[in-house]
């Protein structure tokens, strides 16, 4: 089973939806969580931590489920902007050294 | 503007040839990292340097070294490589190494090179 576990989509999403998908772990040592942004050939960059209360920044909802090993990110009101690749980032901790571990990653397309 | 740079933005060699990778973050961060991204695959985290020092390396070829000769620069070396690295090849870095608070390991990456080998 693969550390972090992503739905490669893509989610086709009429523009103005809503679009929610999910980004399971498998290490239950695994203590911090990120959702970055990458667009097409473009370096990824940091969209929001998440954190176990669960976080929301605009538009974007984050929501942590340690019971079940797993991150969610919900986006309102889709724009044509959104459309990009969301990675997912789960950061374990270790004795030897922290581990960060990235997902492959889910595609989202906004369509008018 | 991430407050990361690389150069070049691409690189094409032939697997005899030597190249290296040059990154230098503007941020003030004590950690940098190298990542690999393939097609169709997961970032994978290739080296980590704290204050200077490798922490972490993922059982990468030697054909590739890196080097931090300070905390705002970073290189990768390359050598004798294969058509399989073909890759987009990322740095970042964080305000602090993986050892210490989580909140202190975003990162900020570059905007890559685009190697390919032939």
């Amino acid at each position: 089973r693969k550390e972090v576990e992503q739905d490669p989509g893509p989610f086709n999403v009429p523009e103005g939806a809503t679009v929610a998908f999910n980004c399971t772990y498998s290490n239950s040592a695994s203590q911090s969580f990120f959702w970055y942004r990458q667009d097409c050939r473009k370096e990824p960059k940091l969209l929001m931590s998440v954190y176990s209360s669960g976080n929301e920044d605009g538009r974007f909802t984050a929501q942590l489920n340690r019971a079940s090993q797993y991150i969610s990110l919900l986006i309102r009101d889709s724009k044509l902007s959104d459309s990009a690749t969301y990675l997912c980032v789960v950061l374990i901790f270790k004795a030897a050294g922290n581990k960060l571990t990235f997902g492959g990653g889910t595609r989202v397309l906004v369509k008018p | 503007e991430t407050g990361v740079t690389q150069t070049p933005r691409h690189l094409v060699m032939g697997m005899t040839n030597k190249k290296s990778l040059k990154c230098e973050q503007h941020l003030g961060h004590n950690a940098m990292y190298w990542y690999k991204q393939s097609a169709k695959k997961p970032l994978e985290l290739m080296f980590v340097y704290s204050l200077e020092e490798r922490v972490e390396n993922n059982s990468v070829p030697s054909r590739f070294s890196p080097e931090c000769p300070n905390s705002s620069h970073l290189f990768l070396h390359l050598h004798t490589l294969q058509p399989e690295d073909s890759a987009l090849y990322l740095c970042a870095s964080s305000q602090d190494g993986p050892r210490l608070l989580a909140e202190r390991n975003e990162q900020f990456f570059g905007p890559g090179t685009r190697l390919t080998v032939l």
